[in-house]
């Protein structure tokens, strides 16, 4: 079975420039999570999709990320502006179906804004 | 709000021994609870988890223990191997929230040595 996928793997941008994350989730897996990781913390949660419709964004800051799942499939994270503290890894993951589930995590995007 | 703690940043432990990885938190309406696992550049994968209605969850070489009134759990590797080195993360989620957001602690980073 394939793993979650992600694209690139690295990134360096200078701020206030644009950036666009993509992620594949394993196949049949309904529920996708983007997460944020920054050095020495653990995973925080941006973005819940269920299906193509988001479920809980409630940490994901509006005015410069943004993310869709169109079709229910893969999924974009984009920033606009890109800000110094936005230097972290972004983690994709999927699950089967909501709830309290393992979550498959992908090998993440590395982004380091100058 | 940090809800998840993982106070110990860093665990060295001798190859054979134990290794005991502690997390607690804060949130009361946490019941489940998880443990993954991540190797650099890796995404973290799934351990083990436990649910609020158990005290202990075996799985192999890992033990998680749960303390409900304590609000806190611990990791148990026996015996550790060169192969358990790499960060572990604690994880809680409310089944109250039905689409499982998880919670992560910032990691603890695990060497063991030969």
């Amino acid at each position: 079975e394939a793993g979650v996928a992600q694209s690139p793997r690295y990134k360096i941008i200078e701020k206030r420039q644009s950036v666009a994350f993509w992620c594949n989730p394993i196949s049949g897996h309904a529920t996708l999570y983007w997460y944020q990781q920054i050095l020495g913390q653990g995973p925080k949660l941006l973005i819940q999709f269920q299906n193509n419709g988001v479920v809980d964004d409630s940490q994901l800051p509006k005015d410069r990320f943004s993310a869709e799942r169109l079709k229910g499939v893969d999924s974009t994270l984009k920033i606009q502006p890109a800000k110094l503290e936005d230097s972290a890894v972004y983690l994709c993951a999927s699950s089967f179906i909501r709830g309290i589930y393992e979550q498959y995590f992908g090998p993440g995007t590395r982004l380091t804004v100058t | 709000d940090q809800q998840v703690k993982q106070n110990s940043p860093s665990l060295s432990v001798q190859e054979g021994r134990i290794s005991i990885l502690n997390c607690d938190y804060t949130n009361s309406m946490f019941d489940y609870f998880l443990w993954y696992k991540k190797y650099p550049a890796e995404g973290p994968t799934f351990l083990i988890s436990i649910s609020s209605i158990k005290d202990k969850n075996e799985d192999g070489r890992f033990t998680v223990f749960l303390n409900k009134s304590a609000k806190h759990l611990s990791l148990h590797i026996v015996p550790s191997q060169p192969g358990d080195s790499a960060v572990y993360f604690c994880a809680a989620s409310a089944r109250t929230d039905s689409w499982g957001k998880l919670q992560f602690g910032a990691g603890t980073q695990v060497v063991v040595t030969p």
